[in-house]
């Protein structure tokens, strides 16, 4: 089957920087995605991992280990609109079409 | 980069009726559209994958017969719910992907359509 997992909240202090994990079992893997999206939008594409190792942009990094199953995004310079749902998602198949999506991570930033 | 439209944002129906959202891709040809449906504080749920000119694949779960599915042009899905009842009220989010430009399996979102059923 297809999992994956994400915490289901996080709480930040504005400034602090902050990582979301996210580890995943699929039966086939073309890359994770990372979307952010706010309350009742949609989701706004974040970051893209197909290879092992760090991708960055601006204050939004994300992380991949392939052999792991492990994804993290890192936030840096958190701001009160980075409060936001965080989810990850794996393009799992062979035509790297179907997504599949994990929880979802709340996080809130505080003054 | 790649813009994808939903209509309407959001409807509210009596239930035993049917409300038809409509998913554009406004600047490229989508060969591929996907439609998620998502729960108040949860993740997107896939409902089922159209493409252009062929019948929808349905997710386990997902009666094809109360959300029918049309993807007739390259830029234009459809989803129907027939006989909407209020376990039916959700957000409806479309994605589109195809020669867009960007990363190939990326998915790009229509801004979700919020049903409501009475």
């Amino acid at each position: 089957g297809q999992n994956i997992d994400q915490p289901t909240e996080m709480t930040a202090t504005e400034g602090a920087i902050v990582q979301i994990n996210c580890t995943y079992q699929t039966s086939g893997f073309n890359g994770l995605f990372w979307y952010q999206q706010h309350a009742g939008e949609a989701p706004t594409f974040l970051s893209y991992n197909v290879l092992d190792g760090l991708e960055e942009k601006g204050r939004f990094s994300s992380f991949l280990s392939r052999s792991k199953g492990y994804s993290y995004l890192l936030l840096k310079e958190l701001q009160m609109k980075d409060s936001a749902s965080y989810l990850c998602a794996v393009s799992a198949d062979n035509y790297g079409q179907n997504f599949v999506f994990g929880p979802g991570t709340r996080l809130s930033v505080l003054p | 980069g790649a813009v994808v439209s939903q209509h309407p944002s959001r409807v509210i129906c009596k239930s035993g009726t049917s409300v038809k959202i409509e998913c554009r891709s406004l600047d490229f040809q989508a060969t591929t559209m996907f439609w998620y449906r998502q729960f108040p504080k949860q993740s997107l749920m896939l409902m089922a994958t159209s493409n252009e000119g062929s019948k929808a694949t349905y997710e386990q779960g997902v009666e094809k017969d109360k959300f029918l599915i049309n993807h007739a042009s390259l830029t234009l899905s459809t989803l129907t719910v027939t006989s909407a009842h209020p376990e039916d009220s959700s957000f409806y989010i479309c994605s589109a992907s195809g020669l867009a430009g960007g990363l190939v399996n990326e998915q790009f979102f229509g801004p979700g359509t919020r049903l409501t059923v009475l």
